[in-house]
């Protein structure tokens, strides 16, 4: 069975502090992986994909890599308005889309 | 990307009854989906809908329950049958224009039911 799992669950960083987000899948035949940002009371918003191991993408503050296995969403130099859920999702046949339960970030001034 | 609304934004339904959440998109699309997003667990894919034709249900959710309209590229509507409190969520659409392609969320639909 498909399986998308990030953490962690919840992660909580000062202003400046950069970490990283995981999200670990076991699908056959990966797509594509891709990664949303949800504030609360809106839905998702795009803000990457990423079709095979090696690649990596940026956008701002967020840099967005993949392996075999999993995917990482580096954040360098958070700011509070970087809070937020970010959600990991793959696509393995057609159009659906199996997401994973989310990491939960708030950065702090 | 496409500009995605919703209609309602909210709403609390009483048990047995039904409630229909519109989807408007700015332009033509070629795929429209619509997601649940239950409290504590992830966005689960409800069905695919369809242009002119019934819309494709995944596994676990059923025509009768949820039955989907697409008269057009632009818009769809989902509809929640004979509500319970375990209908309770945030139900979402989201358009691609390609199946390999990234899709964009609307706003959502905060559905109580009592």
């Amino acid at each position: 069975e498909d399986q998308v799992t990030q953490s962690p669950e919840a992660l909580r960083l000062q202003e400046g502090e950069s970490s990283s987000l995981n999200c670990s899948y076991t699908v056959s035949g990966l797509r594509g992986l891709f990664w949303y940002r949800q504030d609360p009371g809106k839905g998702p918003e795009f803000l990457f994909t990423l079709y095979s191991a090696g690649e990596e993408k940026e956008k701002e503050r967020l840099k967005a890599t993949l392996t075999k296995k999993e995917s990482f969403l580096h954040i360098t130099a958070p700011k509070p308005e970087d809070s937020a859920t970010y959600l990991c999702a793959v696509q393995v046949a057609g159009y659906a889309l199996n997401f994973g339960k989310g990491t939960s970030l708030l950065v702090t001034p | 990307s496409a500009v995605i609304s919703q209609k309602p934004s909210r709403d609390i339904c009483q048990r047995g009854t039904s409630l229909t959440i519109q989807c408007q998109v700015d332009s033509q699309v070629t795929m429209m989906f619509w997601y649940r997003q239950q409290p504590g667990q992830s966005l689960t894919l409800i069905a695919t809908a369809n242009q002119g034709s019934e819309a494709t249900y995944e596994s676990g959710f059923v025509i009768d329950k949820f039955p989907i309209s697409r008269p057009n590229l632009t818009f769809s509507t989902l509809t929640v049958s004979n509500m319970s409190p375990e209908d309770s969520s945030i139900y979402l659409c989201s358009v691609a224009r390609e199946s390999r392609e990234e899709q964009y969320f609307g706003p959502g639909t905060r559905l109580t039911v009592t």
